[in-house]
């Protein structure tokens, strides 16, 4: 099995602008979940998706939106960037909803 | 407010001493997983614990989930420095989704 992998490591936007990141789910796991890690702190939940549909998300504002593709995949998007968003996100993937997940590394997102 | 505390936030020790990590909350949860983080890298699912009362031993660590299912423990023994690095709970609240985390223990075992 591959795990999950993210796609970019490491990027840097100005405030304003808008980001894609990508996230590729371990085979075989149809859910999908995001977090953002602010330095030093725990991952905070964002949202979750299974079998392509949205069934939980946390206290983030409307412009964190995401998607899951039909081989399970995934995409966190950020519009209107603001400093507080550099931070590193976190994909996970497991086979249902009440399993272990599995993290990808991360992408490092610096907003300047 | 953090709904999953940690404590100690951070812990040096030597290396062959015993620790433990607690994991604390109000809330009940249906499941509470540890996992370990790496710099760089995501975090790696150590165990999960469903049963209050629940305890599960990995080599030297032993995981402990209350019997109210409301906090649990890590209790490592005879630390080694490749135990070092940030260790996360995250519970499952019942009838939610979402993993909520705790804001994690970095620990450093010192040679």
């Amino acid at each position: 099995e591959t795990g999950v992998t993210q796609s970019p490591t490491h990027l840097i936007k100005t405030r304003g602008q808008q980001v894609t990141l990508r996230c590729s789910s371990q085979s075989g796991h149809n859910t999908v979940s995001w977090y953002q890690q602010a330095l030093g702190q725990g991952p905070q939940f964002i949202f979750q998706y299974y079998r392509e549909e949205e069934n939980g998300r946390g206290n983030f504002p409307p412009r964190f939106s995401g998607l899951q593709f039909p081989n399970y995949s995934s995409e966190l998007n950020v519009n209107a960037l603001e400093l507080d968003d550099s931070a590193l996100y976190l994909c996970a993937s497991a086979m249902g909803a009440k399993d272990g997940y599995t993290f990808g590394s991360g992408t490092r997102l610096t907003v300047v | 407010t953090q709904l999953l505390e940690q404590s100690p936030q951070f812990l040096s020790i030597q290396e062959g001493e015993n620790l433990t990590v607690y994991c604390n909350s109000s809330s009940v949860f249906s499941s509470l997983q540890w996992y370990r983080q790496e710099p760089g890298e995501g975090p790696v699912l150590l165990v999960t614990v469903v049963t209050g009362g629940e305890v599960k031993k990995l080599k030297r660590l032993t995981f402990q989930f209350g019997d109210a299912r409301k906090d649990s423990s890590l209790h490592i023994t005879a630390a080694q420095p490749g135990d070092t690095g940030l260790y996360l709970c995250a519970g499952r609240i019942q009838g939610a989704q979402k993993l909520v985390f705790g804001q994690g223990t970095r620990l450093t075992i010192n040679p």
